[in-house]
């Protein structure tokens, strides 16, 4: 059965503080991996990984994947209190035009000041 | 800049009653998606849709569940009969062209079955 698992499931710092959140995956078919920011309601999408080793920066946050151990990383240096919400992150399967996303349960970051 | 919508932002049913979600996918994209979120629980994907029928589904999206395309830009979904189960929040995703992965999501419609 597919599976993607997050870790931690919760973080609590303060402003700041740079945070590592954990993404690993089970997924047949594999075509890529998404992070996504979810605050009070929809996923907002943040980066989407397809290749081993190529980090994805934006601003404060990066991510990279590690296609032969099945997990990515999601790093925000000096975080904000802006940045609290639930980090969620999905794969895609490689399954013709569909391309459903199976999602892990999310990180909840909360940054206080 | 383009964004899905969804209505209503929430919606409270009786049990047995039939529901009808509303999306507006962003206008140039192909591919469309419904997702549901119980609370304190993982994104489940539904059903995905493209090219006017459904491409895959999951084994949530049962009997009671359907999609529409009625008219070229809104995309429903409908719950036959609603369960107590059903109290979710639902999303509503879209994506452009068969390479590009990312799915934009619309805010969500908070469905309440008492």
């Amino acid at each position: 059965e597919d599976k993607v698992v997050q870790s931690p499931l919760s973080l609590v710092v303060h402003e700041g503080d740079t945070v590592t959140l954990n993404c690993s995956y089970e997924v047949t078919n594999f075509r890529s991996l998404l992070w996504y920011k979810q605050e009070k309601k929809a996923p907002t999408f943040l980066f989407m990984l397809t290749s081993s080793g190529i980090e994805k920066k934006s601003g404060r946050l990066s991510s990279i994947l590690d296609k032969k151990e099945l997990f990515s990383i999601l790093n925000i240096t000096a975080t904000q209190t802006g940045d609290s919400a639930i980090y969620l992150c999905a794969v895609a399967r490689n399954a013709g035009n569909n391309r459903k996303l199976i999602w892990g349960l999310g990180t909840s970051l909360a940054v206080n000041p | 800049e383009p964004e899905v919508t969804q209505t209503p932002s929430h919606q409270v049913t009786q049990m047995g009653q039939e529901v009808i979600l509303r999306c507006v996918p962003i206008s140039n994209h192909l591919y469309f998606y419904w997702y549901r979120q119980i609370l304190g629980q993982k994104v489940e994907f539904l059903v995905s849709f493209y090219n006017n029928e459904i491409s895959e589904k999951s084994e949530i999206f049962d009997d009671q569940f359907s999609v529409e395309r009625p008219d070229g830009s809104n995309f429903t979904l409908k719950i036959r009969s609603t369960k107590l189960e059903d109290s979710a929040m639902y999303f509503c995703a879209s994506r452009d062209y068969r390479d590009r992965e990312e799915q934009f999501f619309g805010p969500g419609t908070r469905l309440t079955v008492l």
